[in-house]
């Protein structure tokens, strides 16, 4: 059976650094694009960023660009979210989804989320 | 970077057919496929439209969408209380992003 596992949220203060990560399993990870999206408390979606099945393309959301890095390894089934200089607007459910286009909005599988609080 | 632009909510009784709708710009709608998610309450996301209006299996068919120009439309006819959820829609936008729009809280009199 398809999932996907997110892991890594918690409560971090302003200015400090969470990783984030997405364990994948029942579909074969390295043939699909992969996204970031995440939901504010009581608001709407918001994409974060998104990555090519091979890793070789990414894109970000501009209220993320500079901050966040997304990256993969295949060989582990795995997608991770670097995010750094953490502001309290970060606060959100992140969730991970597949996409077959890193240039599409996410589609397929998606995961129950991690919640990160940025809070001092 | 802009939003795609949807009513806050929506309401219909059973049986009855809704419609929400989504506006964009030539960058995103205009220019590229758009799709529909489904949230319900306390739930990750789930797609019920892609590529502007093809349904997912599972997907009943009562779902339906379509685009005209910068603006498309999810319809859902023969309404249920099941389907009370949050409805978003979602386009890849040509500056290199995706945008989702604000969402449309669907309530089922």
């Amino acid at each position: 059976q398809e999932q996907l596992v997110e892991s890594g949220g918690g409560v971090v203060q302003p200015g400090r650094s969470l990783r984030l990560s997405c364990a994948a399993s029942g579909f074969t990870f390295s043939h699909y694009a992969m996204h970031w999206v995440r939901q504010a408390p009581g608001k709407g979606l918001e994409w974060v960023a998104a990555i090519s099945y091979d890793g070789g393309d990414k894109y970000y959301a501009d209220s993320v660009k500079g901050r966040v890095t997304i990256s993969r390894d295949n060989s582990n089934n795995r997608l991770y979210l670097q995010m750094n200089s953490l502001r309290p607007e970060d606060t959100a459910v992140y969730y991970c989804a597949t996409g077959v286009s890193a240039m599409a909005p996410p589609f397929g599988y998606w995961g129950q989320g991690t919640l990160v609080t940025v809070s001092s | 970077q802009s939003v795609l632009t949807q009513p806050p909510s929506a309401s219909g009784t059973p049986g009855q057919r809704v419609t929400i709708s989504c506006s964009g710009s030539s960058s995103n709608i205009g220019n590229n496929y758009v799709y529909w998610y489904q949230q319900l309450p306390g739930t990750a996301p789930k797609f019920v439209i892609y590529r502007d209006n093809q349904r997912p299996s599972g997907v009943p068919d009562r779902f339906s969408g379509s685009k005209s120009g910068t603006s498309a439309s999810l319809a859902i006819s023969g309404l249920r209380s099941e389907d009370e959820a949050d409805y978003y829609c979602a386009a890849w936008d040509d500056s290199r992003s995706v945008l989702f729009g604000g969402g449309t809280k669907l309530t089922v009199l």
